[in-house]
């Protein structure tokens, strides 16, 4: 099946700091979405991204489907992002998560 | 508009019990996933529907069961539970018929137990 890896899988910032969080998968996907699980627990969309660039704030995405990645950019980190982002890549209606970058932004 | 919403929020079993968990979305929805969260690891689709009265198996499917036969509901069952069960589970739900995007919307999880 499709393997789907990130990069890297923890990562610890200074607040203020801009950080990239990378997503490769093995195939062709249908879709793919980033998305922010905060220390409580809740999964929080961020992009729904199958290819092109998408911006939302102090976030932004980038995916390049020929070449099996994406990126999301965090700009001046705040410790509310600190959390695990997860990439999901879905194929034949089969959704397949990464194991996540765990961010810790410290004040 | 509530979103995806999960009961109950936390259980704690006995192995060889038996329980339903319960999801539901006023979004109107085609697609509902279960999923289930183990610590230090990303999500691990367990089922999954992609209408009303369909379900289909996921990357982990053994050891549960599930039904969806109303559109805005999806129960997960675990007939016999085993330790290895313990975990977060997590229910979304996806697709608006017309519309091109998949977006999925998750809800707040439900923290299950076996001992």
């Amino acid at each position: 099946g499709i393997q789907v890896e990130q990069s890297p899988p923890d990562l610890i910032l200074q607040e203020g700091a801009n950080s990239t969080l990378r997503c490769n998968f093995s195939d062709s996907v249908n879709n793919l979405q980033w998305f922010h699980q905060n220390p409580w627990g809740q999964l929080i969309n961020l992009f729904y991204i199958p290819s092109g660039t998408k911006q939302n704030g102090r976030l932004s995405a980038t995916t390049v489907a020929t070449e099996r990645y994406s990126l999301l950019y965090i700009s001046s980190s705040q410790t509310t992002d600190s959390g695990v982002y997860f990439c999901a890549v879905d194929r034949d209606d089969k959704i397949i998560f990464g194991k996540g970058t765990r961010l810790h932004i410290l004040p | 508009n509530a979103g995806v919403t999960q009961t109950p929020k936390f259980r704690v079993l006995k192995t060889g019990q038996s329980m339903t968990l319960l999801c539901a979305q006023d979004m109107n929805h085609e697609y509902m996933y279960w999923y289930r969260q183990d610590p230090g690891m990303g999500l691990r689709l367990i089922h999954y529907s992609v209408g009303e009265g369909t379900t289909a198996k996921g990357e982990v499917p053994d050891g549960y069961n599930v039904s969806r036969l109303k559109k805005q509901n999806f129960l997960l069952g675990l007939e016999s539970a085993a330790p290895s069960q313990t975990s977060v589970y997590f229910c979304a739900s996806s697709y608006v018929p017309g519309r091109i995007d998949y977006e999925q919307y998750f809800g707040p999880g439900t923290r299950l137990t076996v001992t």
